[in-house]
């Protein structure tokens, strides 16, 4: 398994605040994404990235931004969480040259 | 139409009994697909991947790719009540992202 964590595991937020949700993983991997879970939707993608400082949207980004300032660490921000934004968010990351994607243990996040 | 489709099941089989659960995807230029087991309340951990036609096996575990058909399938054989838990499909995106499109997961009983 890739070495990924993700902090906060839990989180309960009211609307209109700011939250931030942080991946972090220990194998040097080049890509690594941000998707939430949903029922019936499944996961969709909210952002990915492709390197330091280099990021793009997924299906779902509104109201999510990312930002990626080392190799390791992979920032979701919520600027201004709403309900629609409960759900629970799971990290993966990948190797350059291979396509299997590794995910980290997610984040259930409840926005009251 | 979806791009990855599963049926949401359940699917119910006897412990023994062979499980087959399938997949199918709307992008022609798909070269790489992948199958993830999901426990309730953990994260995907991945299981089989599967790049050329025909059949991979690794344990009890058999993937089937048919691209003329966009078809690709997962065999469990002699299934445990420990294979239970939702499958989910990934298809690599023909882009040189190394997006995954996901399925919404076919959840499998396994009964003693």
């Amino acid at each position: 398994d890739a070495g990924i964590t993700q902090s906060p595991r839990h989180k309960v937020t009211e609307t209109g605040t700011p939250v931030t949700l942080r991946c972090h993983q220990t194998e040097n991997h080049r890509y690594m994404y941000w998707y939430r879970q949903d029922p019936g939707h499944g996961l969709r993608l909210i952002h990915y990235s492709y390197g330091v400082k280099d990021t793009d949207k997924g299906e779902v980004s509104d109201g999510y931004s990312v930002s990626r300032s080392k190799t390791e660490d992979f920032l979701l921000t919520l600027e201004s969480a709403t309900s629609s934004q409960t759900s629970v968010y799971f990290c993966a990351s990948k190797e350059d040259t291979l396509y299997e994607q590794y995910f980290g243990p997610g984040t259930r996040l409840t926005v009251t | 139409q979806k791009e990855v489709e599963q049926n949401s099941g359940p699917l119910s089989v006897p412990e023994g009994a062979i499980a087959s659960l399938n997949c199918t995807y709307s992008d022609r230029g798909s070269q790489s697909f992948f199958w993830y087991r999901q426990y309730s309340g953990k994260s995907p951990e991945l299981i089989m991947f599967i790049y050329s036609n025909g059949d991979k096996e690794d344990g009890r575990f058999t993937a089937q790719l048919n691209k003329a058909s966009q078809y690709v399938s997962l065999l469990i054989r002699d299934s445990q009540p420990s294979d239970s838990a939702t499958y989910l499909c990934a298809v690599k995106s023909s882009s040189n992202t190394g997006k995954l499109i996901f399925g919404q997961g076919t959840t499998l009983q396994v009964k003693p």
